[in-house]
């Protein structure tokens, strides 16, 4: 998708290992977020970031730790990757404008990880 | 804490019929969205409905919104197998778009059988 970069997108890992998933969006949106979906069910929000500098819990942020240090980037960190983080992650690329009615979320190919 | 619940979550129907998927909530909300997912693939973006009453169509799907009964429906007109897939509702809480994302349903999938 135009507009938002994540890598990688693939990853396997083991029990214990760390990793950061990176996201990149060059649409000037203050709002990113990170979902993760497993396999039978819908997406599930791990972290948002309203805002640069700011982070907020999503649905099932436990074992996570996500970055904003800039407007464009927002990185999500696995400390110690367990096998129940297995799932395909997703940064959606947001369109339109924040606040109108033309904002909207699409979704790419996502990172598909798997922790063995 | 924002709950969306779509039923049917396995739907297997003949081509040629039609059906509703429905998809409740439970919190105010007059944004929300429908996408499909093939097996294997991302989220493809099929309808967005902003406001009580909002119904949009492309070719046999139509979707509606009633923000009063927190319901919107995604009807399928004389399906065809293309049409099998995945479908997914999510909600956002915030009207406006944007801010603190979005809660999904856990999905429907629909096989249509020859």
């Amino acid at each position: 998708n135009a507009g938002v970069t994540q890598t990688p997108k693939f990853q396997v890992l083991k029990t214990g290992q760390s990793m950061t998933l990176q996201c990149a969006q060059d649409m000037n949106h203050n709002s990113m977020y990170w979902y993760r979906q497993d396999p039978g069910m819908g997406l599930r929000l791990i972290y948002y970031s309203a805002s640069e500098g700011t982070t907020d819990k999503g649905e099932v942020p436990n074992g996570y730790n996500v970055s904003r240090l800039n407007k464009r980037e927002f990185s999500l960190r696995l400390e110690s990757a367990a096998p129940s983080q297995t799932s395909v992650y997703f940064c959606p690329l947001t369109t339109g404008t924040e606040g109108c009615t033309n904002y909207e979320q699409y979704f790419g190919p996502g990172t598909r990880l798997t922790v063995t | 804490e924002l709950k969306v619940e779509q039923n049917p979550l396995f739907l297997s129907m003949q081509e040629g019929k039609n059906y509703t998927i429905y998809c409740n909530y439970s919190t105010t909300s007059d944004r929300l969205y429908w996408y499909r997912q093939d097996p294997g693939k991302s989220l493809e973006s099929l309808f967005v409905l902003l406001s009580n009453g909002a119904v949009k169509q492309e070719g046999r799907l139509m979707a509606s919104l009633d923000t009063k009964a927190r319901l919107s429906t995604l009807h399928i007109t004389a399906a065809v197998h293309d049409l099998s897939a995945t479908y997914f509702c999510a909600v956002d809480e915030y009207s406006g778009g944007g801010a603190d994302g979005l809660t999904f349903g856990k999905g429907t999938h629909l096989i249509i059988q020859p």
